[in-house]
């Protein structure tokens, strides 16, 4: 019954390999989020999906491309991984347009490693 | 450019002591958020606290909120072994919350 599941947790992968992430919320929430955090913690948005529509779209290389099948699913695939786009990625949601309100629900993160 | 910036970066302390954590920000805010994080996790939402108010209680935590110095404190009373984290201010920017790089937090049993 996890509120905000995502999958992998762990992802290890050689350079110039291409990667999905999957996420779910079995919460009812409008918004989906996209985060990456770096080594030193800093928690940086990516992308938002507020009922299936793109709200934000931060500037990430467009090897990122999320998709949202329904307001309950927001994807992450990442074409041509670098040594750089090693983090771990969070899913989040929230209700309504803006998480400053309401605050959000995280997953528990996949820490992806690219070798 | 960070939002919201967290004070001290790390603080240790015994079992059953206070621990305060200070953020400030920059810009006129609507709302601010703590978080915590725990080692290999999510984040947790743990209060929102709005900008007309001046402070907000839940459980063993105490949120105080100034906007004209632009800052807020994040109090945990009585301290235990499990709270050891990192503790994450963030802020309202439009339909973006920023957040800050956190103070990590260890208490000793």
């Amino acid at each position: 019954d996890t509120a905000v599941s995502q999958t992998p947790k762990y992802l290890v992968t050689q350079m110039g390999n291409d990667k999905s992430i999957k996420c779910e919320q079995n919460l009812g929430h409008d918004t989906m989020y996209w985060y990456k955090q770096d080594s030193k913690k800093f928690l940086k948005i990516m992308f938002s999906y507020n009922n299936k529509e793109l709200i934000i779209n931060e500037t990430v290389p467009n090897r990122f491309s999320p998709k949202s099948p329904d307001k309950a699913h927001l994807n992450l695939h990442i074409n041509s991984l670098e040594l750089g786009d090693s983090a771990v990625y969070f899913c989040a949601s929230s209700q309504g347009r803006a998480a400053a309100h309401y605050g959000y629900t995280f997953g528990s993160g996949t820490r992806l490693t690219v070798v | 450019s960070q939002q919201g910036e967290e004070d001290p970066q790390a603080l240790s302390i015994q079992e059953g002591e206070n621990a305060t954590m200070n953020c400030s920000y920059k810009t006129s805010i609507n709302n601010l958020q703590w978080y915590r994080q725990n080692s290999g996790r999510g984040l947790v939402h743990l209060i929102l606290i709005r900008s007309n108010e001046r402070e907000k209680h839940s459980g063993r935590l105490r949120v105080t909120l100034d906007t004209s110095k632009k800052s807020s404190s994040l109090l945990i009373t009585a301290s235990r072994a499990a709270d050891t984290a990192s503790y994450f201010c963030a802020t309202d920017a439009g339909l973006k919350t920023i957040f800050g790089a956190g103070t990590r937090l260890f208490v000793k049993a």
